[in-house]
């Protein structure tokens, strides 16, 4: 089974912090991406990478950077956070070149800024 | 960009009765419609998909349909059971990106 791994659970942060968010897959896949899930509002791409150093917008990536520096691991970065960044973050990934597949997710980082 | 849209919000049914979600896209490019389950505190888990050159899947209780020149697609849930009881998305795709729909939030009554 292939495995993503967001590396916290939970967390909490402050106003104006730099918040790291890790995901690490293990399975080899080229396509990583980030979503943000709030209720109401479904899951949202934020951004979503196709190989190492390469990365795209999605709908949503106001406030947010992303990293790929290898190509296990895709980081998403909220610069300077805010309260409207309190969410649900799941990470994602698939192979290349079978995008007709469906996700596999991670387990979800629920963040609040406070 | 990708657009879909899913109705109901909230659907409750008796122990045994069918379920049907339904969703719509507006990019006539998408060609990869999946299903997800997520359970209360879980990452959500592909239940099953269909591609544009097919109007039709099923996998035991669950069925799923596609109207390619309607741009629509539906989840069919039979003879639901408790363990039933989740929140589940449709999602379009046709590149390399999904998009969701809102959600559809499914109790199942005993």
């Amino acid at each position: 089974d292939v495995k993503v791994t967001q590396s916290s659970r939970y967390l909490v942060k402050r106003t104006g912090e730099k918040v790291f968010l890790e995901c690490v897959q293990d399975m080899d896949h080229e396509n990583m991406f980030w979503y943000r899930q709030d209720p109401g509002l479904g899951l949202r791409l934020i951004y979503f990478s196709y190989d190492v150093k390469m990365k795209e917008k999605g709908d949503i990536p106001e406030g947010y950077s992303v990293s790929r520096e290898k190509k296990e691991r895709f980081s998403l970065i909220l610069e300077s956070a805010s309260t409207n960044q309190t969410s649900m973050y799941l990470c994602a990934s698939i192979p290349y070149p079978d995008r007709a597949r469906g996700y596999t997710f991670g387990s979800g980082t629920r963040l609040t800024v406070v | 960009g990708e657009n879909v849209e899913q109705h109901p919000s909230t659907l409750s049914v008796q122990e045994g009765d069918s379920a049907v979600i339904k969703c719509t896209y507006s990019d006539s490019a998408s060609n990869y419609f999946p299903w997800y389950k997520q359970e209360l505190g879980k990452r959500p888990q592909l239940i099953i998909d269909i591609r544009s050159n097919v109007g039709e899947k099923k996998d035991q209780r669950i069925a799923v349909t596609l109207n390619k020149t309607a741009k629509h697609f539906s989840l069919h849930i039979t003879e639901t059971q408790p363990e039933d009881s989740a929140v589940y998305f449709c999602a379009a795709r046709g590149d390399y990106k999904l998009s969701f729909g809102a959600g559809t939030t499914v109790t199942v009554r005993a």
